[in-house]
Protein backbone atom coordinates (compact mmCIF):
# COMPACT_ATOMS: atom_id res chain seq x y z
CA UNK A 1 0.00 0.00 0.00
CA UNK A 2 1.25 2.88 -1.31
CA UNK A 3 1.59 6.01 1.80
CA UNK A 4 2.87 9.36 1.77
CA UNK A 5 3.53 11.52 5.10
CA UNK A 6 4.09 14.90 5.04
CA UNK A 7 6.45 16.56 7.38
CA UNK A 8 8.00 20.20 8.48
CA UNK A 9 7.64 22.79 10.63
CA UNK A 10 3.67 23.77 11.27
CA UNK A 11 4.90 27.64 11.70
CA UNK A 12 7.26 29.73 9.40
CA UNK A 13 7.88 33.65 9.77
CA UNK A 14 6.33 36.12 7.44
CA UNK A 15 9.71 36.54 4.88
CA UNK A 16 10.99 33.14 5.40
CA UNK A 17 11.25 30.18 3.86
CA UNK A 18 8.68 27.39 3.90
CA UNK A 19 10.63 23.46 4.03
CA UNK A 20 8.54 20.74 3.90
CA UNK A 21 9.43 16.79 3.15
CA UNK A 22 7.24 13.62 2.28
CA UNK A 23 8.25 10.81 2.81
CA UNK A 24 7.07 7.65 0.53
CA UNK A 25 6.95 4.69 1.33
CA UNK A 26 5.60 1.32 -0.37
CA UNK A 27 6.66 2.74 -3.67
CA UNK A 28 10.07 3.98 -5.09
CA UNK A 29 10.34 8.14 -5.80
CA UNK A 30 12.02 5.95 -9.01
CA UNK A 31 9.24 4.56 -10.27
CA UNK A 32 7.54 5.85 -13.09
CA UNK A 33 5.57 8.12 -11.35
CA UNK A 34 4.95 12.19 -10.95
CA UNK A 35 5.61 13.40 -7.34
CA UNK A 36 3.48 16.30 -6.31
CA UNK A 37 2.62 19.10 -4.11
CA UNK A 38 -1.01 20.74 -3.50
CA UNK A 39 -1.91 23.44 -1.23
CA UNK A 40 -4.95 24.21 0.67
CA UNK A 41 -5.79 27.72 2.61
CA UNK A 42 -7.86 27.56 5.13
CA UNK A 43 -11.61 26.96 3.94
CA UNK A 44 -10.91 27.67 0.21
CA UNK A 45 -10.05 24.79 -2.49
CA UNK A 46 -7.12 23.34 -4.01
CA UNK A 47 -3.72 24.61 -5.66
CA UNK A 48 -1.11 22.80 -7.12
CA UNK A 49 2.21 23.84 -6.25
CA UNK A 50 4.20 21.63 -8.30
CA UNK A 51 5.29 18.22 -9.09
CA UNK A 52 9.00 16.28 -9.92
CA UNK A 53 9.94 13.28 -11.83
CA UNK A 54 12.60 11.05 -10.49
CA UNK A 55 14.88 12.10 -13.07
CA UNK A 56 15.04 15.89 -11.81
CA UNK A 57 12.57 17.03 -13.89
CA UNK A 58 10.23 20.04 -12.56
CA UNK A 59 6.64 21.81 -13.31
CA UNK A 60 5.74 24.45 -11.13
CA UNK A 61 2.69 26.32 -11.36
CA UNK A 62 3.56 29.46 -12.91
CA UNK A 63 1.81 32.07 -9.74
CA UNK A 64 4.68 30.47 -7.53
CA UNK A 65 7.65 29.45 -9.99
CA UNK A 66 9.52 32.22 -8.65
CA UNK A 67 9.78 31.09 -5.35
CA UNK A 68 9.22 27.01 -5.69
CA UNK A 69 11.97 24.51 -5.16
CA UNK A 70 10.99 21.18 -5.44
CA UNK A 71 13.66 18.39 -5.26
CA UNK A 72 13.58 14.74 -4.75
CA UNK A 73 16.20 12.51 -2.46
CA UNK A 74 16.42 8.89 -3.87
CA UNK A 75 18.31 7.57 -1.00
CA UNK A 76 15.97 8.62 1.10
CA UNK A 77 13.04 7.93 -1.16
CA UNK A 78 11.91 11.33 -0.46
CA UNK A 79 10.86 14.58 -2.02
CA UNK A 80 10.87 18.23 -0.73
CA UNK A 81 9.30 21.70 -1.44
CA UNK A 82 10.98 24.86 0.07
CA UNK A 83 8.65 28.20 -0.82
CA UNK A 84 10.79 31.18 0.04
CA UNK A 85 9.59 35.30 0.78
CA UNK A 86 5.80 33.38 2.48
CA UNK A 87 3.07 35.92 3.50
CA UNK A 88 0.05 35.12 5.56
CA UNK A 89 -1.15 34.47 1.82
CA UNK A 90 0.86 30.88 1.93
CA UNK A 91 -0.67 29.74 5.33
CA UNK A 92 -2.76 26.28 4.38
CA UNK A 93 -2.72 22.95 4.40
CA UNK A 94 -0.04 21.37 2.35
CA UNK A 95 -0.19 18.27 0.99
CA UNK A 96 1.99 16.22 -0.84
CA UNK A 97 0.55 13.72 -3.41
CA UNK A 98 1.38 11.07 -6.58
CA UNK A 99 1.06 11.28 -10.04
CA UNK A 100 0.52 8.89 -12.69
CA UNK A 101 2.60 9.31 -15.43
CA UNK A 102 -0.30 10.94 -17.88
CA UNK A 103 2.24 12.20 -20.85
CA UNK A 104 5.65 13.31 -22.20
CA UNK A 105 5.40 16.47 -20.30
CA UNK A 106 3.77 15.61 -16.77
CA UNK A 107 1.25 14.01 -14.78
CA UNK A 108 -1.96 12.73 -14.62
CA UNK A 109 -4.65 12.15 -12.05
CA UNK A 110 -3.06 11.88 -8.45
CA UNK A 111 -4.20 8.76 -6.97
CA UNK A 112 -2.90 8.60 -3.34
CA UNK A 113 -2.38 11.83 -0.98
CA UNK A 114 -0.38 12.26 2.42
CA UNK A 115 -2.68 13.58 5.54
CA UNK A 116 -1.81 17.00 4.74
CA UNK A 117 0.33 19.09 7.21
CA UNK A 118 -1.03 22.30 8.33
CA UNK A 119 1.54 25.46 7.68
CA UNK A 120 0.43 28.97 9.17
CA UNK A 121 2.90 32.05 8.73
CA UNK A 122 3.00 34.35 11.39
CA UNK A 123 5.17 35.82 13.34
CA UNK B 1 -4.35 28.63 -18.16
CA UNK B 2 -7.16 26.28 -18.38
CA UNK B 3 -9.90 27.49 -16.00
CA UNK B 4 -12.45 24.83 -14.43
CA UNK B 5 -15.60 25.84 -12.94
CA UNK B 6 -18.22 23.60 -11.45
CA UNK B 7 -22.28 23.73 -10.96
CA UNK B 8 -23.66 23.83 -8.43
CA UNK B 9 -21.46 25.32 -5.72
CA UNK B 10 -23.59 23.86 -3.16
CA UNK B 11 -26.42 21.02 -3.39
CA UNK B 12 -28.38 19.88 -0.33
CA UNK B 13 -29.35 16.20 -1.20
CA UNK B 14 -31.65 13.70 0.61
CA UNK B 15 -30.17 9.91 0.90
CA UNK B 16 -30.85 8.02 -2.11
CA UNK B 17 -30.91 10.80 -4.33
CA UNK B 18 -29.29 11.09 -7.85
CA UNK B 19 -26.66 13.32 -7.36
CA UNK B 20 -25.29 15.65 -10.70
CA UNK B 21 -22.33 17.93 -10.49
CA UNK B 22 -20.78 19.28 -14.19
CA UNK B 23 -17.26 20.66 -14.46
CA UNK B 24 -16.63 22.67 -17.33
CA UNK B 25 -13.59 23.57 -19.15
CA UNK B 26 -12.01 26.72 -20.50
CA UNK B 27 -10.39 25.26 -23.69
CA UNK B 28 -11.05 21.37 -24.79
CA UNK B 29 -8.91 19.15 -22.33
CA UNK B 30 -9.56 15.64 -24.00
CA UNK B 31 -10.73 13.21 -21.56
CA UNK B 32 -7.92 14.76 -19.14
CA UNK B 33 -10.39 14.71 -16.29
CA UNK B 34 -10.32 13.86 -12.69
CA UNK B 35 -12.40 13.64 -9.61
CA UNK B 36 -11.46 13.86 -6.34
CA UNK B 37 -13.70 13.71 -2.55
CA UNK B 38 -12.92 15.61 0.19
CA UNK B 39 -14.44 15.04 3.44
CA UNK B 40 -13.59 17.54 6.15
CA UNK B 41 -10.25 17.36 7.85
CA UNK B 42 -9.11 14.42 5.36
CA UNK B 43 -6.97 14.64 2.32
CA UNK B 44 -8.80 14.24 -0.93
CA UNK B 45 -9.59 10.85 -2.72
CA UNK B 46 -9.50 9.67 -6.55
CA UNK B 47 -13.27 8.71 -7.51
CA UNK B 48 -12.89 8.63 -11.02
CA UNK B 49 -9.87 9.10 -13.55
CA UNK B 50 -9.61 10.33 -17.48
CA UNK B 51 -13.52 11.21 -17.46
CA UNK B 52 -14.84 8.20 -16.88
CA UNK B 53 -12.68 5.10 -15.45
CA UNK B 54 -13.30 3.86 -12.50
CA UNK B 55 -11.06 3.77 -9.44
CA UNK B 56 -10.61 0.32 -7.50
CA UNK B 57 -12.36 0.47 -4.14
CA UNK B 58 -14.67 3.50 -5.09
CA UNK B 59 -18.10 2.49 -4.70
CA UNK B 60 -20.23 1.78 -8.01
CA UNK B 61 -22.30 4.72 -7.52
CA UNK B 62 -19.96 7.08 -8.52
CA UNK B 63 -19.81 7.32 -12.27
CA UNK B 64 -18.27 9.87 -14.72
CA UNK B 65 -18.77 10.89 -18.20
CA UNK B 66 -17.72 13.73 -20.87
CA UNK B 67 -15.04 15.00 -22.89
CA UNK B 68 -13.22 18.30 -24.78
CA UNK B 69 -14.75 21.18 -22.63
CA UNK B 70 -18.37 19.27 -20.98
CA UNK B 71 -17.57 16.69 -17.81
CA UNK B 72 -20.54 15.33 -15.51
CA UNK B 73 -19.97 13.57 -12.09
CA UNK B 74 -22.54 11.40 -10.66
CA UNK B 75 -23.79 9.84 -7.57
CA UNK B 76 -26.43 7.50 -7.88
CA UNK B 77 -28.49 6.80 -4.94
CA UNK B 78 -26.36 9.17 -2.39
CA UNK B 79 -25.75 7.79 1.02
CA UNK B 80 -25.00 9.45 4.56
CA UNK B 81 -21.60 9.16 3.77
CA UNK B 82 -21.21 11.04 0.49
CA UNK B 83 -21.48 14.29 2.62
CA UNK B 84 -17.90 15.99 1.05
CA UNK B 85 -16.93 18.52 -1.33
CA UNK B 86 -16.42 17.06 -4.58
CA UNK B 87 -13.84 18.65 -6.73
CA UNK B 88 -12.52 18.47 -10.63
CA UNK B 89 -8.73 18.34 -12.05
CA UNK B 90 -7.48 18.90 -15.44
CA UNK B 91 -4.02 17.11 -16.24
CA UNK B 92 -4.32 18.28 -20.31
CA UNK B 93 -2.11 21.01 -20.01
CA UNK B 94 0.17 23.24 -17.15
CA UNK B 95 -0.39 24.47 -14.84
CA UNK B 96 -2.42 22.04 -13.57
CA UNK B 97 -5.64 23.38 -11.95
CA UNK B 98 -8.34 22.31 -10.17
CA UNK B 99 -12.25 23.46 -9.78
CA UNK B 100 -13.70 25.83 -7.24
CA UNK B 101 -15.56 22.54 -5.67
CA UNK B 102 -18.65 21.64 -4.87
CA UNK B 103 -20.05 20.81 -1.67
CA UNK B 104 -23.00 18.06 -1.15
CA UNK B 105 -24.53 18.41 2.32
CA UNK B 106 -27.21 15.58 3.31
CA UNK B 107 -30.47 16.61 4.20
Amino acid sequence: QVQLQESGPGLVKPSGTLSLTCAVSGDSISSSNWWSWVRQPPGKGLEWIGEIYHSGITNYNPSLKSRVTISVDKSKNQFSLRLSSVTAADTAVYYCARGTLGSAYGSGSLDYWGQGTPVTVSS
Amino acid sequence: EIVLTQSPDFQSVTPKEKVTITCRASQSIGSSLHWYQQKPDQSPKLLIKYASQSISGVPSRFSGSGSGTDFTLTINSLEAEDAATYYCHQSSSLPITFGPGTKVDIK
